[in-house]
């Protein structure tokens, strides 16, 4: 099976911290997305790496950057958090060279900025 | 713009069936997906569309017309572990998945 991990459920920061959320999959995946939920929205891209190294931005990518320097791991910094960055933050990782394969998700990470 | 359009909630009742539907509007189209989402979880696969029709995968089922750009998910004998949010995602001609804000179906005994 699949499996993504991010490294935490819950977090909780201040405004204007420097924030880094972790994604790891362990299915050699090409493909990684940074997604964030909120109610009443649908999921909105942030930002996605088709390799290593290498980084598109999605529909928000404002106030977000990316880093892919292994394979199995994209992580997400939120440079200065802002209240409005209070989300849950989802990462997935597909297979191929496109996006047009299933994308597996992680647990998610409920960020709440004060 | 981009489009897509799901209800924000149904109930429905266990054993019985729902139908959950989708409509969209998108630059382009290379296919549909249906997730299923439990409160405080990650999305997870369900279904892919590319061609038009039915496709079942066991009480599961998905139908897709792009002609009227619109699909449905089809849940057939609901079992309370179906209680979920349901997500609608295009992806339209340049590869990119546009999602729904998702239907949260709520089953009552």
């Amino acid at each position: 099976d699949v499996k993504v991990t991010q490294s935490s459920r819950y977090l909780v920061k201040r405004t204007g911290e420097k924030v880094f959320l972790e994604c790891v999959q362990d299915m050699d995946h090409e493909n990684m997305f940074w997604y964030r939920q909120d109610p009443g929205l649908g999921l909105r891209l942030i930002y996605f790496s088709y390799d290593v190294k290498m980084k598109e931005k999605g529909d928000i990518p404002e106030g977000y950057s990316v880093s892919r320097e292994k394979k199995e791991r994209f992580s997400l910094i939120l440079e200065s958090a802002s209240t409005n960055q209070t989300s849950m933050y989802l990462c997935a990782s597909s297979w191929g060279e496109g996006t047009t394969d299933t994308q597996y998700f992680g647990p998610g990470t409920r960020l709440t900025v004060l | 713009g981009q489009n897509i359009d799901q209800p924000t909630e149904m109930t429905a009742t266990e054993g019985a069936i729902v139908q959950i539907n989708c409509t969209y509007q998108t630059s382009g189209f290379n296919g549909l997906f249906w997730y299923q989402q439990h409160a405080g979880e990650a999305p997870t696969f369900l279904s892919y569309n590319v061609l038009d029709g039915l496709e079942e995968k066991g009480r599961f089922s998905s139908f897709l017309s792009r002609s009227k750009g619109y699909s449905y998910l089809l849940l057939k004998e609901l079992q309370m572990k179906d209680s979920a949010s349901y997500l609608c995602a295009v992806l339209d001609s340049n590869y990119q998945l546009i999602w729904g804000a998702g239907t949260k179906l709520i089953i009552k005994p």
